[in-house]
Parts: C-alpha cells; structure tokens; sequence
C-alpha cells in the first residue's frame, strides 16, 4: 500500500516568514495530491490540491509542487499570518479517491 | 449549518463496552467515509460507503467494528468490547462523487468524535 511520510513534525515561524513542508509517497499509481489544515477540536479542511498533471499550483499565499519522478510534494505558505498555525496533513490518493492516505501532521506555529 | 455532523462530540466508556458513533454526510452526497485518527497521526481509512453500500474496509476495522449506511444518508460506526487501542477520534466524511484526481478531489470532514477507553 501507499506510504506517505512528512516533514518536519513541528516548525515555528516569526510573521510574515515563509514555511515550507515537504511530504514523499511511495505508490507510483497515486496521482492526486491534497493538503488538509486542521484547527484544534475541528476536522481536516481541504487548503489546496494538486493532480499528477501539474508541477505546481498557487493559491494566493499557499503554493504546492510536486515531483513526480522523485515522488515528492511540497507545501509552499508565504507572508505567514498567526491564523495559519495549525496542524497541516499532506495526503496522497488515486483516480477514484477510493483512500487517502495522511501523512503523520506538521504542527506549525506562526509567531506574532 | 449544513456541514458533516457527527455525535457525540465525546465518548468515555470502559473497557469492554459497546459505544455507537453517529454521522450526517452533507445532504446529496453518495460518498460517505469513516478514518480514525489517534494523537500525532494523521487519519488513518477506515472505510467507505457509496449511497448504502459498503465498498471497501481496511484491515484496520476489525471484528469488533461494523458501519452501516442503512438508507444511504446518515452512518453508524459500532465498536463492540471496546479496548483501550480503540480510544481515537473518528472522522467522518462525504464527498458528493469521486474525491480523487478523476473527482471533485475534497473530502468534507465532520469535527469527528473522540473515544476514551478507560
């Protein structure tokens, strides 16, 4: 099966710093890529996503790439805000999105 | 609000009893799954429905576990003689189709329901 591991577990950034987190499957058939935030006490919430076809893909201050032949993705937050601390989960699934398969978390701590 | 909900929030039980989790997907939606996810981790697949069929089950849910989706609207997940390896959040989700890269691609995850076995 898929095996997703993500890096690093905690980052602590001042405001308005970059953080960046990085995740690497395992199964060559995934080809669908999803970032989840998740607040204290609430479920996982889709932050962006990113298909096989694409290298990259920007959304305001979140940016994700990926790697397909190192099988590696990337998390990209510029201009960090204290909202942005959270737990962020990358995830790895396929065509049909039958599983997803998390990654372990990255607690990130944005300091005002 | 017409998010996933899920109930109770909280659930303290000892060793060896039964609990029920309730969850309400977002109205329409055919897909509904089931994760648990204990402290550090990240949501592990339990299972999923579409409409109220069961279509796949990981080796994680055991015999002491079902899930039903009787009408294919809201879902139960029963853990029988619950053991202290039980205690975990579970998350529910649906999505209104496929959620990978053929799909809409998110899931809509509920607030989920955490499990304390004494």
């Amino acid at each position: 099966g898929e095996n997703v591991e993500q890096h690093p577990s905690t980052l602590s950034v001042q405001e308005g710093d970059s953080a960046v987190i990085k995740c690497t499957y395992s199964d060559s058939a995934s080809n669908y890529f999803p970032w989840y935030k998740q607040e204290l006490g609430k479920g996982p919430q889709l932050i962006i996503d990113i298909r096989s076809n694409v290298g990259e893909k920007k959304d305001q201050r979140i940016a994700v790439t990926l790697n397909k032949t190192a099988k590696h993705f990337s998390l990209h937050i510029t201009e960090t805000q204290p909202e942005d601390s959270a737990v962020y989960f990358c995830a790895a699934g396929t065509n049909t999105g039958n599983q997803f398969y998390f990654g372990t978390g990255t607690s990130l701590t944005v300091i005002p | 609000d017409t998010g996933v909900s899920q109930d109770p929030r909280h659930k303290i039980t000892k060793r060896g009893q039964n609990v029920t989790f309730r969850c309400d997907p977002i109205s329409e939606h055919n897909r509904l799954y089931w994760y648990r996810q204990t402290l550090g981790q990240g949501p592990e697949f339990l299972t999923y429905f579409q409409n109220e069929a069961q279509l796949e089950k990981s080796r994680l849910l055991s015999d002491r576990f079902s899930a039903e989706r009787p009408k294919g609207s809201f879902s139960t997940l029963e853990i029988q003689r619950t053991e202290q390896g039980d205690s975990a959040m579970y998350l529910c989700a649906s999505t209104p189709g496929l959620a990978g890269a053929l799909g809409t691609g998110e899931l809509f995850f509920g607030e989920g329901s955490r499990l304390t076995v004494l």
